[in-house]
């Protein structure tokens, strides 16, 4: 069964403007962390933002934002007033338990306009 | 901030060669490393998670004969692809995880492998 989706391939945002990239996540275990990351063209893994399973709030880093829906399964990543430099892929993954291994989902392209 | 290399960064080699990939954490000891591979437009597949001192366990599917894994140190794992075959060309991504709970992977810049 799938751990992680990402149910957007591809998403176009206009510079400037705030963009929402889903991630849907499964699991039994109660301590889980969250992770989002942006893959460039040059295929470098960046990291982006964290949530832990029992965190109260939701994550924040800069114009990151994870909104996170643990009733509803949902770890979706916000970010504010784009910029053309923000066009990657984007990955949403989950690690289960303490320092385990990560799960990726299928990811997302973004594509900034001018 | 925690830093992992690879080497090479990319490499192209005939088929039926054996290929050895390094990955290495700079500023830090990495208890677990973990290996991943990369399709283009894909996600990244874990293959095997290697802990230093034992062998490397790896994913459903992988197969651990032709991808050899060795964390002999702290701060590096070797991945060997032997006998690499055209359908073996992919990305190869390397990430370190520090002990004592830390929440976060470091990313190597990873290794693009094209087998001729």
């Amino acid at each position: 069964a799938q751990k992680i989706t990402q149910t957007q391939p591809g998403m176009f945002v206009q510079e400037k403007e705030a963009v929402t990239l889903d991630c849907t996540y499964d699991t039994s275990d109660p301590s889980y962390g969250l992770f989002w990351y942006k893959q460039p063209s040059s295929g470098e893994m960046i990291f982006l933002i964290y949530q832990g399973s029992y965190d109260q709030q939701n994550a924040t880093e800069g114009r990151y934002s994870l909104n996170f829906q643990k009733a509803r399964k949902s770890a979706n990543l916000v970010i504010s007033a784009s910029q053309l430099g923000d066009s990657a892929m984007y990955f949403c993954a989950m690690r289960e338990g303490w320092g385990g291994k990560l799960i990726f989902g299928q990811g997302t392209e973004l594509s900034v306009k001018p | 901030g925690a830093v992992v290399s690879q080497h090479p960064s990319w490499v192209i080699c005939k088929s039926g060669t054996s290929v050895k990939i390094e990955c290495r954490s700079l500023d830090f000891q990495a208890t677990t490393m973990f290996w991943y591979r990369q399709f283009p437009k894909q996600s990244l597949m874990l293959m095997a998670t290697s802990n230093e001192g034992s062998k490397a366990t790896y994913e459903q599917g992988v197969e651990k004969d032709k991808f050899l894994i060795n964390h002999a140190s702290l701060t590096l794992s070797t991945l060997t692809v032997t006998s690499a075959h055209p359908e073996d060309s992919s990305f190869y991504i390397c990430s370190a995880t520090t002990s004592g709970g830390d929440n976060e992977q470091f990313f190597g810049p990873g290794t693009r492998l094209t087998v001729l």
